[in-house]
């Protein structure tokens, strides 16, 4: 139990365009889902908390007009790197929450963005 | 800003040997977990401690939380090449779900 999804794995792209990454909880639903970056041998910095039917909270320096989060179901929430740059190339995960009472959160595979 | 400092950053080690990894903070956490990650692929939870002073154990993995909850650490015995991997402390951010994610250490054990 517990599967997070994203889609796609891998994305290559061109400057100035957007790219959609989709996040799915796979066998719960999911009140809260989060995305996180993560650069070359680095750890995983936060960007925003998603709340389902909400606006998105996103942490101190991650730009939200250019980092568009949608959560429009218990299952399904999207990242959309808009106008991207050369310097948005980074590994993009997210996970979501799988109890309302719970601190444990459940990591989807990744989504390699290459931005040419 | 609350920072989770994982030390070492990395470790190399021959297959038998026993490490300890170490999360430090100066905040405290409502809970702390700790992740295996592979080179591209997601963290993969091992464990969640909420209590101070709590042990748990995963079969050669044993975790602690620090009686304040403001640290923890990871002992594996006998270490093998299949726990080479990206090691993660996170820790909740009082009143909220959001994690911090400790710096990492990245083990290399070699057979």
């Amino acid at each position: 139990g517990a599967v997070v999804s994203q889609h796609p794995s891998w994305v290559i792209c061109k400057s100035g365009t957007s790219v959609k990454i989709e996040c799915r909880s796979l066998d719960f639903q999911a009140t809260t889902m989060f995305w996180y970056r993560q650069f070359p041998k680095q750890s995983l910095m936060l960007m925003a908390t998603s709340n389902e039917g909400s606006k998105a909270t996103y942490e101190q320096g991650v730009e939200k007009d250019k980092f568009l989060i949608n959560h429009a179901s218990l299952t399904l929430s999207t990242l959309t790197v808009t106008s991207a740059h050369p310097e948005d190339s980074s590994f993009y995960i997210c996970s979501a929450r799988a109890k309302l009472a719970s601190y444990e959160q459940y990591f989807g595979p990744g989504t390699r963005l290459t931005v040419t | 800003t609350q920072l989770l400092e994982q030390s070492p950053q990395f470790l190399s080690i021959q297959e038998g040997e026993n490490l300890t990894v170490y999360c430090n903070s100066s905040s405290v956490f409502s809970s702390l977990q700790w992740y295996r990650q592979e080179p591209g692929e997601g963290p993969v939870l091992l464990v969640t401690v909420v209590t101070g002073g709590e042990v748990k154990k995963l079969k050669r993995l044993t975790f602690q939380f620090g009686d304040a909850r403001k640290d923890s650490s990871l002992h594996i015995t006998a270490a093998q090449p299949g726990d080479t991997g990206l090691y993660l402390c996170a820790g909740v951010v009082s009143g909220t779900y959001k994690y911090i994610f400790g710096t990492g250490t990245r083990l290399k054990v070699l057979a």
